[in-house]
């Protein structure tokens, strides 16, 4: 099983400022090809919503202040430009192999 | 627009088996393109991925959760469903069932990432 730590697990930020989310693998999630990593957002009592996949493309209606990168095992997402509801929880996940899994979490709240 | 809808009980006795069902709306589940998957989350916990299917009727599971789940379709419906054997209170959580997008290599398609999500339906466990 390929194990996501993501960090830290709480962000304390202020509106306007800019975050920076981490996810590491336990080995690598990568082929020659892709990166197979995803980021999603969870506000309070909603389902998971897609913001990343392929570790760096924003899926449909995702606004450009939210970018993923990185490869192998360490993966990134920021938000340039924090708005009051961006202060939620964010989870990636990994589907570089069949047991699909997710990292622990990061909550982003105000500072 | 694609949407999906979780159905079931709320409440399910220990040592009972819950059935959840999961419509889909706005598109077809026979397609090439997706299999379709449940992932739960415990009350305050993070998100763990429970299985998927294919139309066709190829699953994917968690190892941990095998012995103790059934994934099925039944495209005459455009529904897929999660049966849960033997549930103890450690199974409560908000079960979620969401498309599950292919991604391609330049030799096989297998399952990614998941989107849309159904909104989840809350599964409690109590005598």
């Amino acid at each position: 099983e390929i194990v996501l730590t993501q960090s830290p697990g709480t962000l304390s930020l202020s509106p306007g400022e800019r975050a920076t989310l981490s996810c590491r693998a336990s080995q690598s999630v990568s082929s020659i090809s892709s990166n197979h990593l995803a980021w999603y957002q969870q506000k309070p009592g909603q389902a998971p919503r897609l913001l990343i996949y392929g570790a760096s493309s924003r899926a449909t209606d995702i606004p450009d202040r939210f970018s993923g990168s990185g490869s192998g095992t360490d993966f990134t997402l920021t938000i340039s430009r924090l708005e009051p509801e961006d202060f939620v929880m964010y989870y990636c996940q990994q589907y570089g192999s069949s047991l699909y899994t997710f990292g622990q979490g990061t909550k982003l709240e105000i500072k | 627009q694609l949407q999906l809808q979780e159905s079931g009980p709320g409440l399910v006795k220990p040592s009972e088996t819950l059935s959840l069902a999961c419509t889909v709306s706005g598109g077809s589940i026979r397609s090439t393109s997706y299999y379709w998957g449940w992932i739960r989350q415990p009350p305050g916990k993070g998100l763990e991925w429970i299985g998927s299917i294919f139309y066709g009727g190829n699953t994917y599971y968690s190892p941990s959760l095998k012995s103790r789940v059934t994934i099925s379709v039944d495209t005459s419906k455009n529904q897929f469903s999660l049966r849960w054997s033997s549930m103890t209170a450690a199974d409560a959580a908000v079960y979620y069932c969401a498309r599950h997008n292919l991604h391609c290599s330049t030799t096989s398609c297998t399952p990614g990432w998941f989107d849309p999500w159904g909104q989840g339906t809350l599964v409690t466990v109590s005598s």
